[in-house]
């Protein structure tokens, strides 16, 4: 089972850039999220979907956009990347049932701007 | 507004000893409370959860955790540390879905380090 899938791996931006960060779930997963993680700080949630066509704000939104076309894809775009976008984003699925919040999270993209 | 607190930002043991990483979280009603691993370059592992019932839930690689309600903490222990087990270690509270979305807030993760 493949889980949830995140590309690239590893990206550099020059200042001003924009770039999409990719993810897919084949889980069925109806809730999806991006993440960012930076140094002694956790994991800080950008933004989440509870499902197609539904998308919200989370903790660090600016900066960044997201669209949910479809179940299994959930893309996060930076428009004119900042240096205080390099971070670690990851990207997560689940699907609640009784307010169960298991979250499952793919490897992960390092991006660095420059 | 729920948030979690992970005191130790980076512990050492030696390998065979014994692991207490502490989490305290706070939120208004009933958590749902995780801990979550993190290996170099990896995405993050959820080792254990609690939702109700039990208060000492077992996880995966030998890992339990007890949720004290009265303390609000849900420590992660672990009898007898292997080297393997050097890692990021994530204490998460989740909110309950009711017909929105669930999210997890997370701690600022402890660094685990063994020496053998």
């Amino acid at each position: 089972n493949a889980g949830v899938t995140q590309t690239p791996k590893f990206r550099i931006l020059k200042i001003g850039q924009s770039m999409t960060l990719q993810c897919t779930q084949d889980m069925n997963h109806n809730y999806m999220y991006w993440y960012r993680q930076d140094p002694g700080m956790g994991l800080k949630l950008i933004y989440y979907s509870v499902g197609a066509g539904i998308t919200d704000k989370g903790e660090v939104p600016n900066g960044y956009n997201v669209s949910r076309s479809t179940t299994e894809d959930f893309p996060l775009r930076l428009e004119l990347a900042a240096p205080s976008q390099t971070s670690v984003y990851f990207c997560a699925s689940s699907r609640p049932q009784q307010g169960l919040t298991e979250a499952f999270f793919g490897q992960g993209t390092r991006l660095t701007v420059v | 507004a729920q948030s979690v607190t992970q005191p130790d930002i980076h512990i050492t043991v030696s390998e065979g000893a014994s692991l207490e990483l502490r989490c305290n979280y706070s939120y208004g009603a009933t958590p749902y409370l995780f801990w979550y691993v993190q290996s170099p370059g990896q995405g993050l592992q959820l080792l254990l959860k609690y939702f109700s019932g039990d208060t000492l839930v077992q996880g995966i690689k030998g890992f339990e955790a007890e949720f004290k309600r009265s303390q609000s903490s849900f420590n992660l222990r672990k009898p007898s540390v292997h080297w393997s087990d050097a890692a990021e270690y994530f204490c998460a509270v989740g909110a309950a879905s009711s017909g929105t979305a669930s999210k997890l807030t997370f701690g600022t993760g402890t660094r685990l380090q063994v020496t053998l």
